[in-house]
């Protein structure tokens, strides 16, 4: 089965450089997550995007910025980078279904991630 | 978003069954109780969510309190490739709607 695919996997930037992410969901998933780990933390949530508009958004620094293009594929796009930016970069997707009165994304499926590395 | 207290680490032996709780005694009614644990070097992976009901699926089984303050994950039958961190995570998951990741579990499995 298609799984989320994130690419690069692996990206080295210098401090200052701008970098770009990409994120491309499962067939006929409409919501897009990304999120950010540094070494030895739990994932944070960054922001996420429904039908191509944000949806909600989390502890995302100015500095960064992201989209959801008409084909559902996401970008995550990282400028002025600084050494703390330096972590692993997970995308999810999910799809919805009517669940408990609403519509709902039950299940979130992970990419294998992007690790990042700034010097 | 109501908050989520797991034991830091736990430690099992290899096919043996593990309890993994979760406390959240400040759920509110819409709040869904999903698991998802993290193996090593790999993005997290969707494990089991409920209600107010206990949740059997193919990996897992979710027992849920009747004030529904707490929760517990359980593994029939531990396997080494179940270390992993396991989160629980409260949700109402709403179209778009984060997924909070906190403090998780650590379950280390002995043979």
């Amino acid at each position: 089965a298609a799984g989320v695919i994130q690419s690069p996997r692996h990206l080295i930037k210098e401090k200052r450089e701008t970098a770009t992410l990409k994120c491309y969901p499962i067939p006929r998933h409409d919501t897009v997550y990304w999120y950010q780990q540094g070494p030895g933390q739990d994932p944070q949530f960054l922001i996420s995007f429904y039908e191509k508009m944000q949806s909600d958004k989390g502890s995302i620094p100015d500095r960064f910025s992201a989209q959801q293009f008409s084909d559902y594929h996401s970008e995550l796009n990282m400028s002025s980078l600084e050494l703390g930016d330096s972590a692993l970069y997970f995308c999810a997707s999910s799809p919805q279904e009517y669940t408990g009165g609403a519509f709902r994304n039950t299940e979130a499926f992970f990419g294998q991630g992007t690790r990042l590395t700034v010097v | 978003d109501a908050k989520t207290t797991q034991p830091n680490s736990m430690e099992s032996n290899e096919e043996e069954p593990v309890h993994l709780p979760c406390n959240h005694s400040t759920i509110s009614g819409t709040d869904y109780i999903h698991w998802y644990r993290q193996l090593p070097s790999q993005g997290p992976e969707y494990v089991i969510h409920g209600l107010t009901s206990n949740v059997n699926n193919r990996m897992a089984s979710l027992a849920i309190a009747e004030d529904r303050k707490s929760s517990t994950l359980i593994l029939h039958r531990a396997t080494l490739r179940d270390a992993a961190v396991y989160y629980c995570i409260l949700s109402p998951l709403y179209t778009g709607y984060a997924l909070n990741f906190g403090k998780g579990t650590s379950l280390l499995v002995t043979p």
